[in-house]
């Protein structure tokens, strides 16, 4: 069974910071990685996606992707209390049909 | 606007009843997907489907069945509820596309609680 594995924190950092979120995946031949946050009470909402290695960038959010390692990560700068949520890394089969999500990683961003 | 509709926001069953969770979008979508929602377990696929009439199993299909008659709804259905049932589900839809990662479209979530 392919498996997605985040840390389940609670990850706090003072506002300002940057929030660092990792996320690990076992099936070698996914293609298209993906970050869902999700604020407590609401549903998933997709912030990021990322299929090749190396970095994108879209404002606060930097997303990284190490193929070889089969590593995905989540990088947020100058963190806001509103980031305050749950970030979920999901990862797409080779289809393309099935995303398969980690358990989530609880973020805290203290003023 | 995108929007994925579940009919129902909380729910409170008894063991043993049969439960309908119904899920429409109006995006002309070809996927939908059921998932539940645990703590520390994130969201679990339980049946999707990608064509009217069609359904796959996803990991966690026992216990559930599915109907999809019409492209916009996916109906998700516990035959006989237990209390191991009681979870947050989610509906989403998708547009899949070559060479464009998928993007999910989540509903609200219905929560049922099993007594």
């Amino acid at each position: 069974q392919k498996e997605v594995e985040q840390n389940s924190g609670p990850l706090s950092v003072p506002e300002g910071a940057i929030a660092s979120l990792n996320c690990t995946y076992s099936d070698r031949v996914s293609q298209s990685f993906f970050w869902y946050r999700q604020y407590s009470g609401k549903s998933p909402e997709l912030i990021m996606s990322i299929y090749s290695n190396g970095d994108k960038e879209d404002g606060r959010f930097t997303a990284q992707l190490n193929k070889a390692s089969q590593y995905v990560s989540l990088l947020i700068r100058d963190s806001q209390p509103s980031d305050s949520a749950t970030y979920l890394c999901a990862v797409e089969d080779n289809a393309g049909n099935m995303l398969t999500f980690g358990g989530g990683t609880r973020l805290m961003v203290k003023p | 606007d995108v929007k994925v509709t579940q009919s129902s926001r909380y729910l409170v069953k008894r063991t043993g009843e049969k439960v309908f969770l119904e899920c429409v979008q109006d995006m002309d979508h070809e996927n939908m997907f059921w998932y539940r929602q645990d703590p520390g377990l994130g969201l679990r696929l339980i049946y999707f489907s990608y064509d009217v009439k069609m359904k796959e199993k996803g990991d966690i299909p026992e216990g559930y069945s599915v109907s999809r008659e019409k492209k916009e709804r996916f109906s998700l259905i516990l035959e006989s509820a237990s209390t191991n049932q009681t979870s947050m589900y989610l509906c989403a839809s998708s547009l899949p596309r070559p060479g464009v990662p998928t993007e999910l479209f989540f509903g609200e979530g219905s929560r049922l609680t099993v007594l």
